[in-house]
């Protein structure tokens, strides 16, 4: 009965490699969300879905290209990938727009070798 | 411009007693609301708490509450009668259009 699930829990792979990460809500939420936590516990948005619409799409390389096939879900891929992004990377949902509590996934844990 | 400002980068509490983790925010929205999220060892984000920018009355949420101050854009967050398991890493946010998080704030309760 997890809310925010997300797979696979750790991820390592070698540069160059592409590679996705899956979220999935069941709270009946609309919107859904991307985080990146740095080594330093920074945490920065990366995109944001409403309603499978891109509502969020900040400074982020276009290697990282998000996909929503339905509300319920909203998947991360990652061309690519580089040295820099190890990092551990949150899928969130929440009720709406704006101001809405967001709840967290348990995170994914990139390590790119 | 750092929109979330936590001075804290880490603190030590003895069990039983209350903490406080300071927050300031910066924002020229008049509406915007303010959380509190708990990251333990495990790494999981744990929603705490929430205040909005139009609520007048301080939100409490069990030992949570959040002190706000809206002319001084301070949420500080309180913890009253800590525990073991609070040992954790605590993040102030601020959503005006988006989440933008603070650096966060590492509390250790001693027994």
């Amino acid at each position: 009965d997890t809310a925010v699930s997300q797979t696979p829990k750790y991820l390592v792979t070698q540069m160059g490699n592409d590679k996705s990460i899956k979220c999935e809500q069941n709270l009946g939420h609309d919107t859904m969300y991307w985080y990146k936590q740095d080594s330093k516990k920074f945490l920065k948005i990366m995109f944001s879905y409403n309603n499978k619409e891109l509502i969020i799409n900040e400074t982020v390389p276009n290697r990282f290209s998000p996909k929503s096939p339905d509300k319920a879900h909203l998947n991360l891929h990652i061309n690519s990938l580089e040295l820099g992004d190890s990092a551990v990377y949150f899928c969130a949902s929440s009720q709406g727009r704006g101001q809405d509590t967001q709840y967290f996934g348990p995170g994914t844990r990139l390590t790119v070798l | 411009a750092q929109k979330i400002t936590q001075t804290q980068p880490g603190m030590f509490v003895q069990e039983k007693e209350a903490v406080t983790l300071d927050c300031t925010y910066d924002t020229s929205d008049q509406s915007y609301g303010l959380f509190w999220y708990k990251q333990p060892s495990s790494g999981e984000m744990i929603f705490l708490i929430y205040q909005g920018s139009y609520d007048e009355q301080n939100a409490t949420e069990g030992r949570y509450s959040l002190n706000f101050q809206k002319a001084r854009k301070s949420a500080n967050l309180v913890i009253s009668a800590s525990q073991l398991g609070d040992s954790a890493m605590y993040f102030c946010a601020m959503d005006d259009y988006k989440l933008s998080f603070g650096a966060g704030t590492t509390v250790t309760v001693r027994a």
